[in-house]
């Protein structure tokens, strides 16, 4: 099957510091890529959709300049959590669909867990 | 717009024990319904779809799920549950058309105790 890779899988960073974390298909190109935030014993929330070459499409709630999404390729998105805080602390994991895929399926990353202090 | 209900957050069985985790869906359209597991600390991993055809969908690890349209239900089960299968169980539907995104229900704890 399709293999969706992410990293890093943990970090830990001070307040007011930027994080990136990086999905990265590693066998079939990915021109949509999901990203979702998971609250520990909740389910996964859809923060964006991350489109190649084009914005990203933010679920209503997210902010934008928080959470900066770029797919520059058609096999890497990445998603940036500028001037972190303790709220922002929880698993974020991203996913891709192969792009002659049209049934809805998508493949995960491993997930990505991030501590703020 | 979709929504989708899984009934139990939590699912206590007894190893070797069948067990069957209830998921009923909302959607003014067609759908394709998954069914995705979730090892602590890792993302998720597809354990069966539908698609279309026959309603009796069979997956990995033993574990299958019926699609039931009138019931709007479409329920995992697996006869004989091993500890290995302790995970979190997420069910989810895809619209046929449109942007296609996936939509979770809210996921259901299983606990196979020995």
């Amino acid at each position: 099957g399709a293999v969706v890779s992410q990293h890093p899988s943990r970090v830990i960073c001070k307040s007011g510091t930027s994080v990136k974390i990086e999905c990265r298909s590693l066998d079939f190109q990915a021109t949509t890529m999901f990203w979702y935030r998971q609250f520990p014993k909740q389910s996964l929330m859809l923060m964006a959709t991350s489109n190649e070459g084009s914005k990203a499409t933010y679920e209503q709630g997210v902010e934008k300049d928080k959470f900066l999404i770029n797919h520059a390729s058609l096999t890497l998105s990445t998603l940036t959590v500028t001037s972190a805080h303790p709220e922002d602390s929880s698993f974020y994991i991203c996913s891709a669909r192969p792009g002659l895929d049209n049934t809805g399926e998508l493949f995960f990353g491993e997930g990505s867990r991030l501590t703020v202090l | 717009a979709q929504s989708v209900t899984q009934l139990d957050s939590q699912v206590p069985v007894f190893e070797e024990a069948p067990v069957e985790l209830r998921c009923n869906y909302s959607s003014s359209v067609s759908v394709y319904l998954f069914w995705y597991v979730q090892y602590p600390n890792q993302g998720l991993q597809l354990l069966l779809k539908y698609l279309s055809g026959s309603t009796l969908v069979k997956g990995i690890n033993g574990f299958e799920a019926e699609f039931n349209k009138s019931q709007t239900s479409f329920h995992l089960r697996k006869p004989s549950v091993h500890i290995s299968d302790t995970a979190e169980y997420f069910c989810a539907v895809s619209p046929f058309q449109g942007a296609q995104k996936l939509v979770f229900g809210q996921g259901t704890r299983l606990t196979i105790n020995p």
